[in-house]
């Protein structure tokens, strides 16, 4: 059981690339979420997703995709980085969306 | 406007001494309270979820408290290990659409 798996843990892009940070689940949660964290301003729901084919925006969407093919995967595309992108990803999962989450950790990426 | 408060933003505390920990919100038809530990360098680990007013829940050393407004995590006789920062969210439904806030956190620093 290895809970949330994100992958890579440490990016760094151009400005102007496209990437895509993965996530995994083996604990069968239908809710998962993407956040970024950054100094003093907390954690920010980017994208969410309550089930398989299912997606919906958080606080902070634009710049970022998601889809969600399958109940394990919850990737997520930045479609073309900009600085303002640099930022810690946080990839989270909840069985029911109102129980605690469980979050992966982290991505760490930097945009040049 | 939706907002979630935690104070302070710092707190060391020597070995054995208990305080607490605030977290106001302003959000309406609130589904559930949320706090987690967080590690440098890790994600958010999950401790508690409290869902309406009166409510507490306890774990070792911790216990997290809910009013119509605010929640407190009561700290008893921390130890050096305890020290992490403390990160309080809150969960509601708005137009079908699910809404979550993270505080700033909390950094603890317990000296031994």
């Amino acid at each position: 059981n290895a809970g949330v798996t994100q992958t890579p843990k440490f990016q760094v892009l151009k400005t102007g690339q496209s990437m895509t940070l993965q996530c995994a689940q083996d604990m069968n949660h239908e809710y998962m979420s993407w956040y970024r964290q950054d100094p003093g301003m907390g954690l920010r729901l980017i994208h969410y997703s309550v089930g398989a084919g299912i997606t919906d925006q958080g606080e902070v969407p634009n710049g970022y995709n998601v889809s969600r093919s399958t109940t394990e995967d919850f990737p997520l595309r930045l479609l073309s980085a900009a600085p303002s992108q640099t930022s810690v990803y946080f990839c989270a999962s909840s069985y029911s969306g109102e129980d605690g989450y469980t979050f992966g950790s982290g991505t760490r990426l930097t945009v040049v | 406007e939706d907002q979630v408060t935690q104070s302070p933003e710092a707190l060391r505390l020597q070995e054995g001494e208990s305080s607490s920990l605030n977290c106001s919100y302003t959000v309406s038809g609130l589904r559930g309270l949320f706090w987690y530990r967080q590690d440098p360098g890790k994600g958010p680990e999950f401790l508690f979820t409290l869902y309406s007013a009166g409510e507490e829940k306890e774990k070792e050393r911790l216990k997290a408290t809910l009013t119509k407004k605010e929640s407190f995590l009561h700290i008893t006789a921390p130890k050096p290990e305890d020290s992490a920062t403390y990160l309080c969210a809150v969960h509601w439904w708005r137009s079908s659409a699910s809404k979550i806030i993270f505080g700033s956190g909390t950094r603890l620093s317990i000296r031994p």
